[in-house]
């Protein structure tokens, strides 16, 4: 099993460029969540979705949208990039209930010049 | 809404000292609690989770923590580290909705010979 699967690793954007950051999970999980990792703040939650064609969002959504066609695929996508979506990219996959393991992906390194 | 504070922002221990690193939650009901742990340029990976019961659990790499509810805490405790354990360590509650997983900000570990 791969698990959890992001790409690209590392990617570099002009301000205003658009695109899509792939995830992608083998374990059937329902739950997947995006996050963004700051220096000093930790992971914050983007969106998530519990199931596909099922989507929420986190405690910092803007700039960005998602959607789940399949239970495998989670993608995120950046309509309009700004300096400040400048961060590391994770995505995360769990089984549904409480209490459960989330398994992650390796990291997208973004940089919006 | 839950929240999840870790005070210490930066540890430094020496290999085979005891280590304690504090997690402190905010939550109405009783919360779901984990401990992740990030090496560098890598994803999370769980060293250990606590819903309820015993309030000593027990995780991965001869970690443990303490869940106390009268002090709102969740810390994390090695008896002896090994320069292996040098990483990033997260605290994280789970919303009781199930979906929502919050972050904390972080501790990073580094031990010195």
């Amino acid at each position: 099993n791969a698990g959890v699967t992001q790409t690209p690793k590392f990617q570099v954007l002009k301000t205003g460029q658009s695109m899509t950051l792939q995830c992608a999970q083998d374990m059937n999980h329902e739950y997947m969540s995006w996050y963004r990792q700051d220096p000093g703040m930790g992971l914050r939650l983007i969106h998530y979705s519990v199931g596909a064609g099922i989507t929420d969002q986190g405690e910092v959504p803007n700039g960005y949208n998602v959607s789940r066609s399949t239970t495998e695929d989670f993608p995120l996508r950046l309509l309009s990039a700004a300096p400040s979506q400048t961060s590391v990219y994770f995505c995360a996959s769990r089984v549904r209930g409480p209490n459960t393991e989330a398994f992650f992906g390796q990291g997208t390194r973004l940089t919006v010049v | 809404a839950q929240s999840v504070t870790q005070p210490d922002i930066h540890i430094t221990v020496s290999e085979g000292a005891s280590l304690e690193l504090r997690c402190n939650y905010s939550y109405g009901a009783t919360p779901y609690l984990f401990w992740y742990v990030q090496s560098p340029g890598q994803g999370l990976q769980l060293l250990l989770k606590y819903f309820s019961g015993d309030t000593l659990v027990q995780g991965i790499k001869c970690f443990e923590a303490e869940f106390k509810r009268s002090q709102s805490s969740f810390n994390l405790r090695k008896p002896s580290v090994h320069w292996s354990d040098a990483a990033e360590y997260f605290c994280a509650v789970e919303s009781g909705g199930y979906q929502k997983v919050t972050f904390g900000t972080g501790t990073k570990l580094q031990v010195i010979p």
